[in-house]
């Protein structure tokens, strides 16, 4: 069965810092990868997808990117302030979406 | 954008009574909602399909008999827990997408989720 690996389960960083978090998955051969933010006692908020054939993709400080040979996407936050503190899900889609455990992100000023 | 809307935010019941949770598109019509479950610090876990006008399909492990999923609207699906016990505390999510956007740049939409607990 497809498997989804974040492997931080939290993440502490400066403000004004890139925060950069990781997402592996196996045994499957996604045609998009979706990242989403989820605060404490609310549902997930979609941020970015990104398909197979793109490398990269940018949405204002948030930058996706997308390695389906090594099976890994990278999701970075430039100039992260402390409103950025959150957990960030990784998420493929097959009839439904998989969800990975998520990392914890937590910027201080 | 796509709204979904999901009801109660938060449900305490005493253990052996029925819990519903509705969930709503607001803006657009859903075929197709899903339903997941997501205990502390654990990832959200797919519980079932809700499909609009048949039956849900559930994931392995998923009771269809305690979980009961109505579908009865393009903009309505309930989940219902039936005789809830302790063990089925847990944060409830729907969740659905907007058809009108395009699958290959837009996700999904959530609801805000239910706090189940029950004691």
């Amino acid at each position: 069965s497809q498997k989804i690996e974040q492997n931080s389960e939290a993440l502490n960083i400066q403000e004004g810092k890139t925060a950069t978090l990781t997402c592996n998955y196996t045994n499957y051969s996604p045609a998009y990868l979706q990242w989403y933010r989820q605060d404490p006692g609310r549902g997930p908020v979609f941020l970015l997808l990104i398909r197979e054939n793109e490398k990269e993709k940018r949405k204002e400080r948030l930058k996706v990117t997308f390695d389906t040979t090594l099976k890994q996407s990278l999701f970075h936050i430039t100039a992260s302030q402390p409103a950025d503190s959150a957990t960030y899900l990784c998420a493929l889609e097959e009839t439904a979406l998989i969800f990975g455990k998520g990392t914890t992100l937590s910027v201080s000023s | 954008g796509a709204v979904v809307s999901q009801h109660p935010s938060w449900v305490i019941c005493k253990s052996g009574t029925s819990v519903k949770i509705e969930c709503r598109s607001l803006d657009f019509q859903a075929t197709t909602m899903f339903w997941y479950r997501q205990f502390p610090k654990q990832s959200l876990m797919l519980m079932a399909t809700s499909n609009e006008g048949s039956k849900a399909t559930y994931e392995q492990g998923v009771e269809k008999d305690k979980f009961l999923i109505n579908h009865a609207s393009l903009t309505l699906s309930t989940l219902t827990v039936t005789s809830a016990h302790p063990e089925d505390s847990s944060f409830y999510i729907c969740s659905a997408r907007d058809p009108r956007l395009g699958t290959a740049l837009y996700g999904y939409t959530f609801g805000s989720g239910t706090r189940l607990t029950v004691v």
